[in-house]
């Protein structure tokens, strides 16, 4: 598998802000890709998932975008609350995770 | 629908010492995947089993882990002897059900690991 990473390591917003976690991919042939919440102590949780397909599909208070010209992928949470605080993981058809990014909503 | 279950939940081990995880995946997922996950990274993928062949090992390190799905359902993860370096938490995850593609993998709770 090739490197699936993401822009920033943390990110921060306001309790009711809309919140956007990006990932870069490399392999062009990957056709399916899947968002995951992970918080502390748990294992990764499905958020939701994408084909090459679309490009945009959307879910309760979470959208995902795929660009596939540049290889890029975003997750859009709709008025974040406080247990939206998590790291975030995209993953491509390998099932092979980037680094993460930390979300934290502040009160 | 009962989900992923590992066991145990944590263990403290000396170096050079062996140790064995347990998955029991969501009962009809034939794909199991076993991650390591080392404390502010992201899961590193070992090992995806489809029924009880491999179909990527490529990132286990084979000299000192072992893992293997005798019946195509429950999966040992096995670390021979342990290094310092092996301190993570291990996930288990499959996918399913039967054999099919691109679609989520749902993950157990870890088994948290420390050598010592």
């Amino acid at each position: 598998g090739e490197n699936v990473g993401l822009h920033l390591p943390t990110l921060s917003v306001q309790e009711g802000d809309n919140s956007i976690i990006n990932c870069a991919y490399s392999n062009s042939a990957s056709d399916y890709f899947i968002w995951y919440k992970q918080e502390s102590g748990k294992g990764p949780q499905f958020i939701i998932d994408i084909r090459s397909n679309m490009d945009k599909r959307q879910g309760q208070r979470v959208t995902v975008l795929l660009n596939k010209t540049v290889k890029h992928l975003s997750l859009q949470i709709a008025a974040t609350q406080p247990g939206d605080s998590a790291v975030y993981f995209c993953a491509e058809n390998d099932m092979r995770f980037g680094a993460g990014t930390r979300l934290t909503v502040k009160p | 629908e009962a989900g992923v279950a590992q066991s145990p939940r944590y263990k403290i081990i000396e170096k050079r010492q062996s140790v064995a995880f347990w998955c029991n995946p969501i009962s009809g997922h034939a794909t199991l995947y076993w991650y390591q996950q080392i404390l502010g990274q992201g899961p590193k993928l070992l090992i995806q089993f489809q029924n009880n062949g491999v179909v990527d090992d490529s990132q286990l390190p084979k000299d000192r882990f072992s893992a293997e799905r005798l019946k195509g359902v429950d999966s040992t993860l096995k670390i021979q002897p342990a290094k310092l370096e092996d301190s993570a938490v291990y996930l288990c995850a499959s996918s399913g059900p039967g054999i099919r593609m691109n679609t989520e993998a749902f993950f157990g709770q870890g088994t948290r690991l420390t050598v010592v």
